[in-house]
């Protein structure tokens, strides 16, 4: 079973409009953290925001903000007054722990392609 | 340099060839990861290294090898490369391998095994 599930492939939004990326998720853990990346067509990984699975409240950086249902397993990204540069790649991602390895690596679900249309 | 790097930028390899991707950071970080990237599929991580001197496997390690002789330098091996390890290949590192630490990407490597 995926770990992290991205279910639109592809999205398209209006300039200024906001969008919201999906993103659910499969752990066992009570301590994990969640993670949006942002990749261009030039091909570079970029970090957007962090959600830690004690926060109480929503992250939010910028334009960004993730929807945080911890119930629903659920960190959906919306991206608020969308912008031509906002075309690209996301990724979700989730950071667990993993017994007796010691490192807390990331997966990453297969992403979504937004388009902002002018 | 500032952040990380990786050599070279893209390369073409025939199959049963030996190549060794680099990737440097000076950012002083302690963990670092080399994952892939295939169409349709996300990153998958191939392996990682919590600190110098050690290392450890992801989810696809076979047909793969990593060192961690320093801080800054997380190379990866193929050692006879075959077609389906074609794919882009991102290094990365985080401060540290826990926490809220998020993970810093390089720019890629594309790489075409025929």
């Amino acid at each position: 079973a995926q770990k992290i599930t991205q279910t639109q492939p592809g999205m398209f939004v209006q300039e200024k409009e906001a969008v919201t990326l999906d993103c659910t998720y499969d752990t066992s853990d009570q301590s994990y953290g969640l993670f949006w990346y942002k990749q261009p067509s030039s091909g570079e990984m970029i970090f957007l925001i962090y959600q830690g699975s004690y926060d109480e409240q929503n992250a939010t950086e910028g334009r960004y903000s993730l929807n945080f249902q911890k119930a629903r397993k659920s960190a959906n990204l919306v991206i608020s007054a969308s912008q031509l540069g906002d075309s690209a790649m996301y990724f979700c991602a989730m950071r667990e722990t993993y017994s007796g390895a010691g490192s807390y690596q990331l997966t990453f679900g297969k992403g979504t392609k937004l388009s902002v249309i002018p | 340099i500032a952040g990380i790097t990786q050599a070279p930028t893209s390369q073409i390899l025939a199959a049963g060839r030996r190549m060794t991707l680099r990737c440097t950071q000076d950012m002083r970080h302690n963990a670092m990861y080399w994952y892939r990237q295939d169409l349709g599929l996300g990153l998958r991580l191939i392996h990682y290294s919590n600190t110098a001197g050690t290392t450890g496997k992801g989810e696809v390690p076979d047909g793969y090898s990593v060192s961690r002789a320093n801080t800054d330098d997380f190379p990866l091996t193929l050692a006879s490369a075959v077609p389906s390890q074609t794919s882009v290949y991102f290094c990365a590192s985080s401060l540290g391998a826990s926490g809220t630490h998020e993970q810093f990407f390089g720019p890629g490597t594309r790489l075409t095994v025929l």
